[in-house]
């Protein structure tokens, strides 16, 4: 079956742009997270969400980021007035119960 | 504050020998284990956990250690394989979220 997707893979913004990243996780599946991975950095949490239910945003680093799941399903994270410490590959996960699935991430650059 | 760590950056092994990936934590309400491999330009892929009630838990030729008064984990690979070459993450858990060490990149030799 079809793992986590995230859209685009890759993403170069000019500082001072927004942007949004797509997550479709797996059909199904409750929970939904997204991490945040600087380079040589372990992945770090941002957000959960159970269903269309935002739980948890404290990982959010500030208000330019925002995220969303209105149905359940697709989630996506939007970051506006992107700045150049933006920059890193952000992670998408869903789970069903305690295994958490990755996705490929998309790589953000903002120049 | 990095409540999981992996001291060691890298780690190069020869074929068919083991390979000994240690992490650390500070935290004492986690209560669940994570190993995390992963390749350039892919997602983490769950490879083994444990629960904090056990001190082993094997899966082929994975097995992980934990020993809770040191706060203390590792993960052995035995024996190391060219396909294991990769970036592996410890990870640990307190309810839903996970809290990651920074990756020891594994390089196996042939």
């Amino acid at each position: 079956g079809a793992g986590v997707s995230q859209s685009p893979r890759y993403k170069v913004a000019k500082r001072g742009q927004d942007v949004a990243l797509r997550c479709d996780p797996i059909s199904g599946h409750v929970s939904l997270f997204w991490y945040q991975q600087a380079l040589g950095q372990g992945p770090e949490f941002l957000t959960y969400f159970q269903n269309e239910a935002q739980l948890d945003k404290s990982g959010l680093p500030s208000d330019r980021f925002f995220a969303e799941r209105p149905e359940g399903s697709v989630s996506t994270l939007k970051i506006q007035r992107t700045q150049q410490e933006d920059s890193a590959v952000y992670l998408c996960a869903s789970s069903l119960e305690t295994s958490m699935n990755f996705g490929p991430g998309t790589r953000l650059t903002v120049t | 504050d990095q409540q999981v760590k992996q001291n060691s950056p890298s780690l190069s092994v020869q074929e068919g020998r083991i390979s000994i990936l240690n992490c650390d934590y500070t935290n004492s309400m986690f209560d669940y284990f994570l190993w995390y491999k992963k390749y350039p330009a892919e997602g983490p892929t769950f490879l083994i956990s444990i629960s904090s009630i056990k001190d082993k838990n094997e899966d082929g030729r994975f097995t992980v250690f934990l020993n809770k008064s040191a706060k203390h984990l590792s993960l052995h690979i035995v024996p190391s394989q060219p396909g294991d070459s990769a970036v592996y993450f410890c990870a640990a858990s307190d309810d839903y979220k996970l809290s990651f060490g920074a990756g020891t990149t594994v390089t196996v030799r042939a």
